[in-house]
């Protein structure tokens, strides 16, 4: 079974503090995918990376940026964590084109 | 760029009873679509998917949907619901054509009642 793990389930960070969210996944997958998970909003792409060192913002890139150095391991940074910030984080990978996403758990960040 | 509407925030059923979530496309031409759902704390997982062919796609734990090109519809029915069920679910579709990146709509949570 394809896993996805992230590094946290729950979070609290204070207004300004530089944030990162791990994902990892087992499965060699091409895809890595960032998305945070509002109530009535549904889920919402921030960024997607094709590859290593390859990302494409995804709808609500501001205030974020992404990491990949590594195939299996993609990062979610939060420059200066901001109270709207306050979210459910997901994490998805895909091995291809309009493959099945597998998500992780989430991380729900708390910005006071 | 394509996009699902999910009419229905919330909607309760009883246990045993039939359900039906509603789920409307706005796409070019013969979509893909999806359904995930986020069972209580965990991360979205495949319920099934439509690309091709037979318009009623069989998903996993006894769910299916129903393509409807002329209503611009994808809805997941299941005959018989379960106090498992109780899950927020997403409909989705690709960005643009085969596209890797999706674009999910809204949800709509679920409720059982026994």
């Amino acid at each position: 079974d394809v896993k996805v793990t992230q590094s946290s389930r729950y979070l609290v960070k204070r207004t300004g503090e530089k944030v990162f969210l791990e994902c990892v996944q087992d499965m060699d997958h091409e895809n890595m995918f960032w998305y945070r998970q509002d109530p009535g909003l549904g889920l919402r792409l921030i960024y997607f990376s094709y590859d290593v060192k390859m990302k494409e913002k995804g709808d609500i890139p501001e205030g974020y940026s992404v990491s990949r150095e590594k195939k299996e391991r993609f990062s979610l940074i939060l420059e200066s964590a901001s109270t709207n910030q306050t979210s459910m984080y997901l994490c998805a990978s895909s091995l291809g084109l309009l493959d099945t996403q597998y998500f992780g758990p989430g991380t729900r960040l708390t910005v006071l | 760029a394509q996009s699902v509407t999910q009419p229905d925030i919330h909607i309760t059923v009883s246990e045993g009873a039939s359900l039906e979530l509603r789920c409307n496309y706005s796409y070019g031409a013969t979509p893909y679509l999806f359904w995930y759902v986020q069972s209580p704390g965990q991360g979205l997982q495949l319920l099934l998917k439509y690309f091709s062919g037979d318009t009623l796609v069989q998903g996993i734990k006894g769910f299916e949907a129903e393509f409807k090109r002329s209503q611009s519809s994808f809805n997941l029915r299941k005959p018989t619901v379960h106090w498992s069920d109780a899950a927020e679910y997403f409909c989705a579709v690709p960005y643009t054509g085969t596209a890797s990146k999706l674009t999910f709509g809204t949800g709509t949570r679920l409720q059982v009642t026994l």
